[in-house]
């Protein structure tokens, strides 16, 4: 069945590179994607990308795709205070499941930056 | 621009009650999709609509319904109520079917 993995938690200090890793299942999916929820808050989009690609870059976040392993990382350069959120992995479903286009999301990875 | 709209921000329920959520997608977004996000996971797919057919369903019991209207807004109805139904509510929308989709703050339901 379709499944992503997320480490839960990873720490790291103020100015540090954060790397959070992710992997799939579903050799169908056509965009991989993370968002960011603060407490209390909805999912923000950080960034996505399509599965012909291996790599993104948008300023300070790097994503890396290596499709043969279904392993997903979203790199954050100089990484702040305020980057401190859950971090969640997405897939979209493959035609197959009758809900083209919808997102399969890990558990989510807790970032916390320390001054 | 305004985002995705949701309402109430927070609700209380006891078991067995009903309970509606309300959504109001990006204006030119034509899709609406309902996540449920139980504390310490993350969202679950619940359904899609599009043009206002349903075009897909999560594995929810037929107690969760959902419907879109002319606008494109949307509502989740949920019925006889369980504890285990407290969760936040997320709706997202996009433009149609495929494209990337961007969420609202969600509805924090509560259920005693």
């Amino acid at each position: 069945g379709e499944d992503v993995e997320q480490s839960l938690f990873l720490s790291v200090r103020e100015g540090d590179s954060s790397v959070i890793n992710c992997t799939y299942t579903d050799s169908s999916s056509t965009y991989l994607y993370w968002y960011k929820q603060e407490p209390g808050a909805g999912l923000q989009l950080l960034t996505y990308i399509f599965s012909n690609m291996d790599m993104k870059q948008d300023q300070r976040l790097t994503v890396l795709l290596n499709k043969k392993d279904k392993h997903l990382s979203l790199r954050i350069a100089d990484t702040q205070t305020g980057d401190s959120a859950i971090y969640f992995c997405a897939e979209s479903m493959g035609p197959n499941g009758g809900s083209q286009g919808n997102l399969i999301f890990g558990k989510g990875t807790k970032l916390s930056v320390k001054p | 621009d305004a985002g995705v709209t949701q309402s109430p921000t927070h609700l209380i329920k006891t078991r067995g009650q009903h309970v509606t959520l309300r959504c109001s997608p990006i204006s030119g977004h034509k899709s609406v999709s309902w996540y449920q996000q139980v504390l310490g996971q993350g969202p679950q797919f619940i359904f899609q609509y599009y043009e206002k057919e349903e075009r897909g369903r999560g594995n929810f019991p037929d107690r969760f319904s959902a419907r879109q209207f002319p606008n494109y807004s949307s509502e989740l109805n949920v019925n006889a109520l369980l504890l285990g139904d407290s969760a936040l509510y997320l709706c997202a929308s996009r433009t149609s079917i495929g494209d990337t989709q961007y969420f609202g703050p969600g509805t924090r339901l509560t259920v005693l």
